[in-house]
């Protein structure tokens, strides 16, 4: 069974501090991950793909890779109260793109 | 610009009755997939399609028959609708980026079967 296993949370930090969500995962295999981020009664809204070892920066996101630990974490730089969201981290287990595998998400509340 | 969008957005439907949600799409992605998502469980991917007319089963299908005769429009039927279908309902269609794949997800259909 290939899994992909997120602390559901729910993680709190103050605004304006790091927010480390992070994301393990079974498959060796896996090709590629992601980042959703998913509002309370909304739908999983794409912010991070990764899929190389190492770090890449998007703004105040910067998502880290380690294949050899199968590690996947998303760091959010000076938090607000408008991060306050359901995290979802996703792996794409096949080349083809069509099995990606979610896990149950991680609650970050952000307090002013 | 929609992108995705499902239709209807809330259904209340009974056990046995059959019951089909829409997913239409305006970017001409050829990739569309439907999950669910249930508390407890995460998304999980029901039925993906690769183009018109080619589908394919994800990792909870049974119960669900989909169909594309048109590369924006991906269907998903509840033949006989179950308590257990009581669930919200995500299409998403995917773009290529390079060496990965994008989804983008629709708005959801909360479906309850009473």
């Amino acid at each position: 069974q290939k899994e992909v296993e997120q602390n559901s949370g729910p993680l709190s930090v103050p605004e304006g501090a790091i927010a480390s969500l992070n994301c393990t995962y079974s498959d060796r295999g896996s090709q590629s991950f992601f980042w959703y981020r998913q509002y309370s009664g909304k739908s999983p809204e794409l912010i991070m793909f990764i899929y190389s070892n190492g770090d890449k920066e998007d703004g105040r996101f910067t998502a880290q890779l380690n294949k050899a630990s199968q590690y996947v974490s998303l760091l959010i730089r000076d938090s607000q109260p408008s991060d306050s969201a359901t995290y979802l981290c996703a792996v794409n287990l096949n080349q083809a793109g069509t099995a990606l595998i979610f896990g149950k998400g991680t609650t970050l509340s952000v307090s002013s | 610009d929609a992108g995705i969008t499902q239709s209807p957005r809330y259904k209340i439907t009974e056990t046995g009755r059959q019951v089909t949600l829409m997913c239409h799409q305006t970017w001409s992605h050829s990739y569309m997939f439907w999950y669910r998502q249930d508390l407890g469980h995460g998304l999980r991917l029901i039925y993906y399609s690769a183009a018109a007319d080619i589908t394919d089963k994800g990792e909870v299908p049974d119960g669900y028959v989909v169909s594309r005769s048109k590369t924006e429009n991906f269907p998903l039927t509840l033949e006989s609708a179950t308590r257990s279908q009581t669930s919200v309902y995500f299409c998403a269609s995917r773009v290529t980026s390079g060496n990965t794949y994008e989804q983008y997800f629709g708005p959801g259909t909360r479906l309850t079967v009473t």
